[in-house]
């Protein structure tokens, strides 16, 4: 069973669309994170939720919002897309605010903006 | 305000002999610090954690790690490299366990098998 899915998992769209992807988990965990990868293979959280609360927004442009229905899903829109966004995305999960435990990611959507 | 730094991009070694992977890091707090793999097209998957019990910490597939904190470093070892440890591999830090908990990841270093 697919601890955390993301879909889809390649998306290829036009400068100035807007797009959403969906992740989802099935480990009871109440904490979910979004990080982008960059084309140099540096990654960088930009959401995380707590049962459905945002703790941690970084520097993202406001385009990018989170969406988190309920505390297995943290779905990630971006309006007006631009070729920087171009770039992979993951969605993490964890057990608890306290990372020891470490983190469940997704296997990555990869977003190519042209 | 945390930090980490992974001292090599890149690192080649041949099947069967010991692998290095060196990682420093910073840290306001006492750290919790990891290491994942990322294999090529593929998510990432915890190799080991180090949250201030053991210094040194064994993970999964062979993999250790040893916390020096007098030399602030998490380095990553393997006595005998297999070729499927062929991928990117990163050093992350996190900060407090209260408040905004974050995970920072270091640039990567990416580990080639010589069959």
């Amino acid at each position: 069973d697919t601890a955390v899915s993301q879909t889809p998992k390649y998306l290829v769209t036009q400068m100035g669309n807007d797009k959403s992807i969906k992740c989802e988990q099935n480990l009871g965990h109440d904490t979910m994170y979004w990080y982008k990868q960059d084309s140099k293979k540096f990654l960088k959280i930009m959401f995380s939720y707590n049962n459905k609360e945002l703790i941690i927004n970084e520097t993202v442009p406001n385009r990018f919002s989170p969406k988190s229905p309920d505390k297995a899903h943290l779905n990630l829109h971006i309006n007006s897309l631009e070729l920087g966004d171009s770039a992979v995305y993951f969605c993490a999960s964890s057990q608890e605010r306290d990372l020891n435990r470490g983190q469940y990611f997704g296997p990555g959507t990869r977003l190519t903006v042209l | 305000a945390q930090s980490v730094t992974q001292l090599d991009s890149h690192v080649s070694v041949s099947e069967g002999t010991p692998v290095l992977l060196r990682c420093n890091y910073s840290s306001s707090y006492s750290p919790s610090l990891f290491w994942y793999v990322q294999h090529p097209n593929k998510g990432l998957q915890l190799l080991l954690k180090y949250t201030s019990a053991a210094t040194l910490v064994k993970g999964i597939n062979g993999f250790e790690a040893e916390f020096k904190k007098s030399e602030t470093s998490f380095h990553l070892t393997k006595p005998s490299a297999h070729m499927s440890d062929a991928a990117e591999y990163f050093c992350v830090v996190s900060g407090s366990n209260f408040g905004n908990e974050k995970l920072t990841f270091g640039t990567g270093t990416r580990l080639t098998i010589i069959p």
